[in-house]
């Protein structure tokens, strides 16, 4: 069962465009929402968070655009460019037990900016 | 070192034999995890150690895998009798406080069966 759904799984985008990004969950003890950066050959970075008692969180160029009532969290990337190009995966924690420690992740999306 | 330290970065195995893979977590960190990534299915928790806790061995996919944490830092993680099925990049992460949910990955150790 995917807890984390995870959309689109590719998206190409000009550059200076907008990118989003958008993941849905079912859980409603998650309380801890991050998205990770993942370029080719590396491991995945944190690149910005949020827990669901905020609505949005921005952080220079990167929005995390937050509904609770939806049980739905996007990624904005304003003024996208080349060197944005990864895969960006949204996850999610919380809960009792295993949940309090476990991230899980969503299938990745791999964005293209292109010049 | 700065960063999680995983090794080797590359493995190519026959079908059959057994692997090794190392991480060294970020120094000081209480929680290392492994995750597996398979291309297209983001990433699978397989094992989390915290502290001196007994791990979370629950994301293990089989009994051919296991991993140990000696000294509360490195960690390995065995694959026994591989299979094509196993051909994945293995990561590792580490953790600091309770109370921060970052992990930081290392770059991960890409295992081919062949």
């Amino acid at each position: 069962q995917q807890q984390v759904k995870q959309s689109p799984q590719s998206l190409i985008v000009q550059k200076g465009g907008i990118s989003i990004i958008n993941c849905a969950y079912e859980n409603t003890a998650f309380d801890y929402f991050p998205w990770y950066q993942q370029f080719p050959g590396k491991g995945p970075a944190l690149l910005i968070a949020i827990r669901p008692d905020v609505s949005e969180k921005k952080e220079g160029r990167f929005t995390i655009s937050f509904n609770k009532s939806a049980k739905q969290f996007s990624l904005h990337i304003m003024d996208s460019q080349p060197g944005d190009s990864a895969t960006y995966f949204c996850a999610a924690r919380g809960g009792s037990g295993a949940g309090s420690y476990q991230l899980t992740f969503g299938k990745g999306t791999k964005l293209s900016v292109i010049p | 070192g700065a960063g999680v330290s995983q090794s080797p970065s590359n493995k190519v195995t026959e079908k059959g034999k057994d692997v090794e893979l190392r991480c060294d977590p970020i120094s000081g960190h209480t929680a290392l995890y492994w995750y597996r990534q398979s291309l297209g299915q983001g990433l699978e928790f397989l094992i989390y150690f915290q502290g001196n806790s007994a791990p979370d061995k629950s994301g293990l996919p089989s009994d051919r895998f296991s991993a140990e944490r000696t000294g509360g830092s490195v960690s390995t993680l065995t694959i026994q009798r591989t299979q094509q099925e196993d051909s994945a990049v293995y990561l590792c992460a580490s953790r600091g406080g309770e109370n921060t949910g970052e992990l930081f990955f290392g770059e991960g150790s890409r295992l081919t069966v062949l």
